[in-house]
């Protein structure tokens, strides 16, 4: 098992560029999110999904969209990059009731 | 309010100490979990242990436990003999929700977090 997978480990947008972060497990994880993690503070929730064709807004979603098509995927749209969205990206998945959410490597992006 | 908290931003301990790194959370959720995630500089988020609101014992797993003292809402997580590879940041994190019948859906709350260094 891969786990979870991020592509790209590292990206650097220009204002108002678009982009897409890519999350993919193979656990046959339902529940999948992505947080952003910023310096000096810890994961920040940006939307989730409790299984495929169901999403969910987290604590901060402005600027970002998401959707699941698949169990496997659960990709993150930036749709006009802002230098606040300067972050490391988490994608974490796990299953329902199960103790533990397992993270992906990680994402950095920085937008100029 | 914040959900959870964690107080030391930074502790040096000397290897092979014991290690108490605190955390309180505040829900009015009677069903949740805790976690604590340890992230070293090359920047992972790895499960160390977790906690569920209705287990009657401490978690423990190997060199970690947690010190869950649910009426004073804290979950304090111990590593015994430290060792310099523990040198990380740890987070605390809640999901609250009913797990235990498969809810949950809304993700970890996470402090922000403490910078343990191990120092030989």
């Amino acid at each position: 098992n891969a786990g979870v997978t991020q592509t790209p480990k590292f990206q650097v947008l220009k204002t108002g560029q678009s982009m897409t972060l890519q999350c993919a497990q193979d656990m046959n994880h339902e529940y999948m999110s992505w947080y952003r993690q910023d310096p000096g503070m810890g994961l920040r929730l940006i939307h989730y999904s409790v299984g495929a064709g169901i999403t969910d807004q987290g604590e901060v979603p402005n600027g970002y969209n998401v959707s699941r098509s698949t169990t496997e995927d659960f990709p993150l749209r930036l749709l006009s990059a802002a230098p606040s969205q300067t972050s490391v990206y988490f994608c974490a998945s796990g299953s329902g009731g199960q103790e533990t959410q397992y993270f992906g490597p990680g994402t950095r992006l920085l937008v100029l | 309010a914040q959900k959870i908290t964690q107080t030391q931003p930074g502790m040096f301990v000397q290897e092979k100490e014991a290690v108490t790194l605190d955390c309180t959370y505040d829900t009015s959720d009677p069903s949740y979990g805790l976690f604590w995630y340890k992230q070293p500089s090359s920047g992972e988020m790895i499960f160390l242990i977790y906690q569920g609101s209705y287990d009657q014992q401490n978690a423990t797993e190997g060199r970690y436990s947690l010190n869950f003292q649910k009426a004073r809402k804290s979950a304090n997580l111990v590593i015994s003999a430290s060792q310099l590879g523990d040198s990380a940041m740890y987070f605390c994190a809640m999901r609250e929700a009913d797990m235990y019948s498969g809810g949950g859906a809304d993700g970890l709350t996470f402090g922000k977090g403490t910078h343990l260094i191990i120092q030989p």
